[in-house]
């Protein structure tokens, strides 16, 4: 079975830019989160949904970061405009429900702004 | 907040070795999770702990899950060269809560 998948894998933009991020949950999941990894502050959770719908998104950073969820195999994380701070790993991850914790993470993509 | 503490924070052993590493907290979690982290890849889950007490095993790979249930370890027995990455624990408060605390994390190096 497919994993998450997760696309670009890296991405290199100037600032003030727009960057999209994308997610393919594992067929079945209904549980999708989005991580951030950087050294200072390793992982940090930013937003998960539950079938589509936001459930908490107390670790959006702020207004110019925003994710979306049209449908169970798809998500976006936007960053809008973007900054050199931005530049970290953005994961995705899914489980299901009868699985207590156990999420499963995509590849990453690797966000470098300038 | 919730914060796990992991320990420790890098390793350098030489091959054949065996490994420990913990992590601890200053709440109780009602599960534990044991990640490892390949350069440029993301956290992938090793084993997973729903029980006090428990002791689990994946291979070489043992971890169990502390009595109090404020820590968690996990031991390699045996290192061979593909081990090396970034080990971390993560725990859940409980089943509603849905979010992970993850530890800082275990950079493993392994000298041939």
């Amino acid at each position: 079975d497919a994993g998450v998948i997760q696309s670009p894998r890296h991405e290199v933009t100037e600032m003030g830019q727009e960057v999209t991020l994308r997610c393919k949950p594992i067929s079945g999941h209904d549980y999708l989160f989005w991580y951030r990894q950087t050294m200072m502050r390793g992982l940090e959770l930013l937003i998960y949904f539950n079938n589509n719908v936001p459930i908490d998104d107390s670790g959006m950073p702020e207004d110019r970061f925003s994710a979306k969820m049209p449908n169970a195999s798809f998500s976006t994380l936007k960053i809008q405009p973007s900054e050199p701070r931005d530049s970290a790993v953005y994961f995705c991850a899914s489980r299901t429900t009868g699985a207590w914790g156990e999420q499963y993470f995509g590849p990453g993509t690797r966000l470098t702004v300038t | 907040g919730q914060q796990l503490n992991q320990s420790p924070q890098s390793m350098f052993i030489q091959e054949g070795e065996d490994v420990s590493m913990n992590c601890t907290s200053s709440s109780i979690f009602n599960t534990w999770l044991w990640y490892k982290q390949d350069p440029g890849e993301g956290p992938v889950l090793l084993i997973a702990l729903y029980k006090a007490g428990e002791l689990t095993s994946n291979g070489r790979l043992t971890a169990q899950f502390g009595t109090t249930r404020k820590d968690s370890f996990l031991n390699i027995s045996a290192s061979i060269p593909s081990d090396v990455g970034i080990y971390f624990c993560a725990g859940q408060w409980n089943q509603g809560a849905q979010k992970l605390v993850f530890g800082q994390g275990t950079r493993l190096t392994i000298n041939p």
